[in-house]
């Protein structure tokens, strides 16, 4: 069955300090990752997809098959960082469904 | 319109009741999709449509929840009967591109 994992429910740094939000996955196949990320009374909007290889906000990913995971990197966190972040996967075929962690809280600490 | 529009924002309702959750995609998007957040939880998938068609409807709870869309536009997501269970918050995005979601602002449902 697909499933995505954040084990965390909660993460606080302390700004200028890296971050890392971990998300594993299972499924069978090639799945396509994707962060989601919601601010405090904003939206829940897309932060950045594996198949882009892309940076935004200072936030990295790399997909790893082998681990089958899809960690969320920021080598210094920024105060602005603070939002609730989702880990989801999409598999192939037309419905383009995606599947969502529990999310991870991240807090950064001035 | 610029972005997905749901409504309305806050709903309380009786347990018993019926309601209608409303979405108003992007212009253009085929793909709708809605989604529940209960408390503390992460989002579950509930129903996909790509037009006025639900091909994927696997995410539909009980025969309690039903949705529908028309003219490639609006959708009503409906629960009859409502148990304090629903009680969440009721997510709607539209895509136009594969995996592009946009997502508005849901509906946050309290059955009391």
């Amino acid at each position: 069955a697909q499933r995505v994992t954040q084990p965390e429910k909660l993460l606080s740094v302390f700004k200028g300090a890296p971050v890392e939000l971990k998300c594993n996955y299972s499924y069978s196949g090639s799945p396509e990752l994707f962060w989601y990320v919601q601010y405090s009374r904003q939206r829940l909007q897309l932060l950045l997809r594996h198949i882009s290889r892309e940076s935004i906000k200072g936030f990295t990913a790399d997909l790893n098959k082998g681990e089958t995971s899809f960690h969320l990197k920021k080598p210094f966190a920024q105060e602005e960082d603070s939002a609730m972040y989702y880990c989801a996967l999409s598999g192939p075929g037309a419905t383009n469904k995606l599947i969502f962690g529990t999310g991870t809280l991240l807090a950064v600490q001035p | 319109g610029a972005g997905v529009s749901q409504s309305p924002s806050n709903k309380v309702t009786e347990k018993g009741k019926d309601v209608e959750l409303r979405c108003d995609p992007i212009s253009g998007h085929t793909a709708l999709y809605w989604y529940r957040q209960r408390l503390g939880q992460g989002l579950e998938f509930l129903i996909y449509f790509q037009g006025n068609s639900a091909p994927d409807k696997s995410g539909l709870p009980s025969d309690r929840f039903s949705a529908e869309r028309t003219g490639e536009s609006v959708s009503t997501l409906t629960i009859q009967r409502t148990q304090q269970e629903d009680s969440a918050v009721y997510l709607c995005a539209s895509s136009l591109v594969r995996n592009g979601y946009t997502f508005g602002s849901g509906t946050r449902l309290t059955v009391v």
